[in-house]
């Protein structure tokens, strides 16, 4: 079975501080990776997406990730955070053999200090 | 616009007493998805929809059940509530191309209380 990991699950920082929100997954095979955004009140949101190809990706409101096949990682960065970014931030993965299934990560919420 | 809606928005009910949640889609995607998401948690798949076939994770109580009458709707029914059935119930879709895993469009959630 497939396992997503958030080792951070609340983290506080001040506008313009550099992000990085840490996801690892449990499977060998080929994975396609996601992280979601969901702020306040408001529904899950697709920040951006790994298929195939070329590893960083780039998302929504300035927001990338990296995929690092050897670690099972896929960690979100942002350079400089805004208040706005203020959320919890979810990892989630679907392997080769889960068919349409996505796992989660536990979440990590952000609280950007103005 | 194209969206996921989840109707209602909260809803409470009492120990025991059935309810249905319900999820209506404009996307046309072939692929429904019913999650709970307790507090602080991850959301986690109760079932899903590939098309008219239902599909239900093995940990799912059998209290929760789903209807999909047509491609737009989807029904998540709880038989007997109880107090640990308290969570927000997100819907979400996909269109499965071929095979292919795509992205899941989440709805926003129903907010159910149990008293």
């Amino acid at each position: 079975a497939q396992s997503v990991s958030q080792h951070n699950h609340h983290v506080i920082l001040s506008e313009a501080a550099s992000l990085e929100l840490g996801c690892n997954y449990s499977y060998g095979g080929t994975v396609n990776l996601f992280w979601y955004v969901q702020y306040p009140g408001q529904h899950l949101q697709l920040l951006l997406k790994y298929f195939s190809g070329d590893p960083l990706v780039k998302g929504i409101k300035g927001f990338e990730a990296e995929f690092i096949k050897s670690k099972f990682s896929f960690n979100l960065r942002k350079p400089s955070v805004q208040w706005s970014d203020t959320a919890e931030y979810f990892c989630a993965v679907n392997g080769d053999n889960a068919g349409n299934m996505l796992t989660f990560g536990g979440g990590t919420r952000l609280m950007v200090k103005p | 616009d194209a969206m996921v809606i989840q109707n209602p928005r909260y809803q409470v009910t009492q120990f025991g007493k059935p309810v249905t949640l319900s999820c209506s889609q404009t996307l046309n995607h072939n692929v429904m998805y019913w999650y709970q998401q307790k507090s602080s948690q991850a959301p986690k798949l109760l079932f899903h929809y590939y098309d008219k076939d239902f599909n239900n994770e093995a940990d799912t109580p059998d209290n929760f059940q789903s209807r999909r009458p047509n491609t737009s709707f989807c029904f998540l029914d709880i038989r007997s509530p109880g107090l640990g059935d308290a969570a927000m119930y997100l819907c979400a879709t996909s269109r499965d191309r071929q095979g292919v895993f795509v992205e899941q469009y989440f709805g926003p959630g129903t907010r159910l209380t149990v008293t």
